[in-house]
């Protein structure tokens, strides 16, 4: 099916674990994101991505990896989760961030122990 | 950092009754997207404005970009219930859209 879906959509880890929170999209999307999602802090970007092999930073990087070897996947891992990483973790895509629609997966809602 | 204000962060009110969310930021943006979450979902974008002092409507929703491109508004009219949720302002630039904190909107029957 066409779209941007997310995996796992739960996931308990416990701290000092690697985890790592999977993105697809059918699109063709150049442009793809993660954002985390906290209360009181509404959604913070943590990296982005123009294309395939091209990454940078967001407002909130520390503690995550990212890549992007194909177009359509653009996974997230958390190298040593920490408590503060608790949150819901949504991927975007979008051809044109600033002009056109993003498009969001339903998000993956991380608890670290 | 380019920072988008949101208010009012909670908003409960009557079906029927109108409202105003506004979002400002000290910034200047190529647009301003407005979306809206409902739980357990992703934001799902309503409207994209792009020039100052831009108005678009959207049936009782109607959006407007400020003339210098830092500011934004949403009113709605005659809320319903069906209206509830939270509505999210993002501005775009720089190939990345920052979001503000969101406006959780009640609608009560």
């Amino acid at each position: 099916d066409a779209g941007i879906t997310q995996s796992p959509r739960y996931k308990i880890t416990e701290t000092g674990r690697q985890v790592t929170l999977m993105c697809h999209q059918t699109w063709s999307h150049s442009y793809m994101f993660w954002y985390r999602q906290d209360l009181g802090h509404g959604l913070r970007l943590i990296y982005y991505s123009a294309a395939a092999d091209i990454t940078d930073k967001g407002e909130v990087p520390d503690g995550y990896v990212v890549s992007r070897s194909k177009t359509e996947n653009f996974p997230l891992t958390l190298e040593s989760a920490t408590r503060s990483q608790t949150s819901v973790y949504f991927c975007a895509s979008s051809e044109s961030p600033v002009h056109t629609e993003a498009f969001f997966g339903q998000g993956t809602r991380l608890t670290v122990v | 950092t380019q920072l988008l204000e949101q208010s009012p962060q909670f908003l409960s009110i009557q079906e029927g009754e109108n409202l105003t969310v506004y979002c400002n930021s000290s910034s200047v943006f190529s647009s301003l997207q407005w979306y809206r979450q409902e739980p357990g979902e992703g934001p799902v974008l309503l409207v994209t404005v792009v020039t100052g002092g831009e108005v678009k409507k959207l049936k009782r929703l109607t959006f407007q970009f400020g003339d210098a491109r830092k500011d934004s508004s949403l009113h709605i009219t005659a809320a319903q219930p069906g209206d509830t949720g939270l509505y999210l302002c993002a501005g775009g630039s720089n190939y990345k859209l920052t979001f503000g904190k969101g406006t959780l909107l009640t609608v009560n029957p």
